[in-house]
């Protein structure tokens, strides 16, 4: 069956570090894969979208890179500060799109 | 992008009764989602909400627990049916204005059965 992996354990890192939230997927070939932020009590947020024909992208901060044959993307936040802390939640999609099936998400705290 | 509101945030319901939630967005949008969030879990899809027609259940839920109606391109409702304290958690509406796009999410309602 489809699985998704993220870090279960949550990550803590300093003020002004690189974050580094890993995903995996096993049994299926996305067409695309999204990240999301989740803060407590709200619905997610999408950051990112990147498509199997994309390496890497960037927005501002984020960076997020997708490796098809690992089966696997990273997000990174650069200069992290503490208004990142959150649940970081990663969805790959199959080729269709029409439904996402969510990863268990990875909690960052960022120190001041 | 889209703006979605539910109705109500929060709820505290007795075993045994049904809650009906409510999610409205701003603009047509060709896919609706229902989620269910647990308290320290993932989202796990219910259903997908189709206009004129059934909703698209996922392995595990049923439409006589959780009837869904999609009158329009702009509205949709998800019964919680028969409820029990294992339906305590979060629900979540949210679209897609395309096969390909990104999700929008409601804020959620936050259910407790007692």
């Amino acid at each position: 069956s489809q699985k998704i992996e993220q870090n279960s354990e949550a990550l803590n890192i300093q003020e002004g570090k690189t974050a580094t939230l890993t995903c995996n997927y096993t049994n299926y070939s996305p067409a695309y894969l999204q990240w999301y932020r989740q803060d407590p009590g709200r619905g997610p947020v999408f950051l990112l979208l990147i498509r199997e024909n994309e390496k890497e992208k960037r927005k501002e901060r984020l960076k997020v890179t997708f490796d098809t044959t690992l089966k696997q993307s990273l997000f990174h936040i650069t200069a992290s500060q503490p208004a990142d802390s959150a649940t970081y939640l990663c969805a790959p999609s199959n080729t269709g799109g029409f439904k996402t099936i969510f990863g268990a998400g990875t909690r960052l705290f960022v120190k001041a | 992008s889209a703006v979605i509101s539910q109705k109500p945030s929060r709820d505290i319901c007795q075993r045994g009764t049904s809650l009906t939630i409510q999610c409205q967005v701003d603009s047509q949008v060709t896919m609706m989602f229902w989620y269910r969030q647990q308290p320290g879990q993932s989202l796990t899809l219910i259903a997908t909400a189709n206009q004129g027609s059934e909703a698209t259940y996922e392995s595990g839920f049923v439409i006589d627990k959780f009837p869904i109606s999609r009158p329009n391109l702009t509205f949709s409702t998800l019964t919680v049916s028969n409820m029990s304290p294992e339906d305590s958690s979060i629900y979540l509406c949210s679209v897609k204005t395309g096969g390909y796009d990104e999700q929008y999410f409601g804020p959620g309602t936050r259910l407790t059965v007692t």
